[in-house]
């Protein structure tokens, strides 16, 4: 079965910051690949789908790219609601698996 | 608008099966683009898939629970259901349900439901 590596597990930025996450699949996923925000005590939400698709409502400083095993996702300008953990998840077959997580906070 | 919600007793014995069942509104759950999936949250830890079902398909799981799972589909309740036999404390979690979409990940999710395993 593909695994799904994310680094770093945890992170912290200034307000106004560019942070980006990593996500690797261990074998080849083409751009299936979905990315999700879950702020404490929240459900998870949809962010990004197909790697680099913003979900309707997204914020536009959320961007994905990648394609194949490696995958990132960026924060252009790191806001207070951005803290949150955030999940890489395959799903072009299954199992449809979800990386470890990577929390971000803010310094 | 599309609502899952997930029902079902928050506490279950040692050894018991648990039982779960999403009730999906504002939509049919046998609209062919989506499949219908379980996925779980421990206490501080990341989100595990479960499995999922889609209505006319076969169903999928995730391997380390394979041998003790079932999620199934009632389209005439417009339900689908998580049964997870043999549970011991390590199943202790948030359960969600979620919608899944061919091309597109989960895009609806229920609001979770707490089961403790616990004598």
């Amino acid at each position: 079965d593909i695994q799904m590596t994310q680094s770093p597990s945890s992170l912290s930025g200034s307000v106004g910051d560019r942070v980006t996450i990593t996500c690797r699949a261990s074998q080849g996923i083409s751009n299936y690949l979905a990315w999700y925000q879950q702020r404490p005590g929240k459900v998870p939400k949809l962010l990004i789908y197909g790697a680099s698709t913003l979900q309707s409502g997204v914020p536009s400083r959320f961007s994905g790219s990648g394609s194949g095993t490696d995958f990132t996702l960026t924060i252009s300008s790191l806001q207070p609601e951005d803290v949150a953990t955030y999940y890489c998840q395959k799903y072009n077959s299954a199992p449809l698996t979800f990386g470890g997580g990577t929390k971000v906070e803010i310094k | 608008q599309v609502q899952l919600q997930e029902s079902g007793p928050g506490l279950v014995k040692p050894s018991q099966t648990l039982s779960l069942t999403c009730t999906v509104s504002g939509g049919s759950i046998s609209s062919g683009s989506f499949y219908w999936s379980w996925i779980r949250q421990p206490a501080g830890k990341g989100l595990e898939w479960i499995g999922r079902t889609y209505t006319g398909g076969s169903p999928n799981y995730n391997p380390s629970l394979r041998s003790r799972v079932t999620v199934s589909v009632d389209t005439s309740k417009n339900q689908f259901s998580l049964k997870l036999s043999s549970v011991t404390a390590p199943d202790t979690a948030v359960y969600y349900c979620a919608r899944g979409k061919i091309l597109n990940g989960f895009d609806i999710w229920g609001q979770g439901t707490m089961v403790t395993v616990s004598s």
